[in-house]
């Protein structure tokens, strides 16, 4: 199993432009979520998917969207970049959505600056 | 919004050394979780607490969860080069709108020299 993959690794875009940050898991987890990670804040939810078909807002929502049109993807869309969404993003999965019980598993990351 | 503040923000110390880790907030939580993480990778999940004063020993590392559900600590006994990295506290939200959700403290970046 390759777990949880993100492409790309590092992007740089202009402000304005949009680009699609790809998460793809192997393990049949239902549940997905997207955080950013920025120096002194820890991790922050962006949006989630309890399914397929299924997403919600997180903490820091605005300026992306995701869809969740099979259990393996679930794409971070931004639709015009701006220089405070520079950041690290990372994608998770898990089970279900429960973590007393669960396991919560990380990408590797993608290193987003926008100039 | 539950907030969880975790201290310090760095920790230098040589190799052998003890540790602690903090995290603190004024919310209950319903489980704790402590992460790793290294340079250019994800966090991994080191431990979950549950029951209010509960503690999980993982080789070196020593978690334990207030009585109260509202802190946690992780203690390392004698530090290894090996232990380097950044250290995440996460609190599963027990109630509102943000119900079952992580809250992630700032993280905790430690450097163990040899």
């Amino acid at each position: 199993n390759a777990g949880v993959t993100q492409t790309p690794k590092f992007q740089v875009l202009k402000t304005g432009q949009s680009m699609t940050l790809q998460c793809a898991q192997d393990m049949n987890h239902e549940y997905m979520s997207w955080y950013r990670q920025d120096p002194g804040m820890g991790l922050r939810l962006i949006h989630y998917s309890v399914g397929a078909g299924i997403t919600d807002q997180g903490e820091v929502p605005n300026g992306y969207n995701v869809s969740r049109s099979t259990t393996e993807d679930f794409p971070l869309r931004l639709l015009s970049a701006a220089p405070s969404q520079t950041s690290v993003y990372f994608c998770a999965s898990s089970r279900d959505s429960g973590t007393r019980t669960d396991t919560q598993y990380f990408g590797p990351g993608t290193r987003l600056t926008v100039l | 919004t539950q907030l969880l503040e975790q201290s310090p923000q760095f920790l230098s110390i040589q190799e052998g050394e003890n540790l602690t880790v903090y995290c603190n907030s004024s919310s209950v939580f319903s489980s704790l979780q402590w992460y790793r993480q290294e340079p250019g990778e994800g966090p991994v999940l080191l431990v979950t607490v549950v029951t209010g004063g509960e503690v999980k020993k993982l080789k070196r590392l020593t978690f334990q969860f207030g009585d109260a559900r509202k802190d946690s600590s992780l203690h390392i006994t004698a530090a290894q080069p090996g232990d380097t990295g950044l250290y995440l506290c996460a609190g599963e939200n027990a109630g509102g709108t943000s119900y079952g959700k992580l809250t992630f403290g700032q993280g905790t970046i430690l450097t163990v020299h040899p």
